[in-house]
């Protein structure tokens, strides 16, 4: 089956910093990603959506300049956590969409952000 | 406005014990619901796409099935390994995004 991978797998910032988590599909070209948050005991909440070479679309209450996403080529989208905040631990997932698959989405294994 | 509703939240079994996941949902336009399974810390891993009413799938110990306004995930003689926590989800707004459900935590044990 087709293969998102997502790093790091787990990261512990303090607060105030930066985190770039990377979301790639490896074996088949990603023309949308989808970023997701979740937090313990509770579903996936959509963050945001992009398409390649073009601006993410995000989800009413999510902060454009917080959460600077980037879909720079068909295999590889970023997430960037822009100036830390306790409040923003979270496990974040990106999930990855071809066409060519029957419109089924992909899931990376997702990232722990803890921060401190 | 399109909306995924599971029950129960929680679930727990005997192992060999079968039971079913319920997933209600709305939707302007059903263009698949997806089922998937997702283990603590990890992604969710797909299982199953049921596109129209009365079609059903298969695999191993699960059966899902799909009626217009609800899919019911089955579960035959589980094991402790089905452990996990199962994600009903479809697209919403054509094939713009995928909501999920709250998921049906289930445990089973020995």
């Amino acid at each position: 089956g087709a293969v998102v991978s997502q790093h790091p797998s787990r990261v512990i910032c303090k607060s105030g910093t930066s985190v770039k988590i990377e979301c790639r599909s490896l074996d088949f070209q990603a023309t949308t990603m989808f970023w997701y948050r979740q937090f313990p005991k509770q579903s996936l909440m959509l963050m945001a959506t992009s398409n390649e070479g073009s601006k993410a679309t995000y989800e009413q209450g999510v902060e454009k300049d917080k959460f600077l996403i980037n879909h720079a080529s068909l295999t590889l989208s970023t997430l960037t956590v822009t100036s830390a905040h306790p409040e923003d631990s979270s496990f974040y997932i990106c999930s990855a969409r071809s066409s060519d698959l029957n419109e089924k989405l992909f899931f990376g294994s997702g990232t722990q952000l803890s921060v401190l | 406005e399109d909306q995924v509703t599971q029950s129960p939240e929680a679930l727990r079994l005997q192992e060999g014990e079968s039971s079913s996941l319920n997933c209600s949902y709305t939707v302007s336009g059903l263009r698949g619901l997806f089922w998937y399974r997702q283990d603590p810390g990890k992604g969710p891993e797909f299982l199953f796409t049921l596109y129209s009413a009365g079609e059903e799938k298969e695999k191993e110990r699960l059966k899902a099935t799909l009626t217009k306004k609800e899919s019911f995930l089955h579960i035959t003689a589980p094991k402790p390994e089905d452990s996990a926590t199962y994600l009903c989800a479809l697209f919403s707004g054509g094939y713009n995004k995928l909501i999920f459900g709250a998921g049906t935590r289930l445990a089973v044990h020995p």
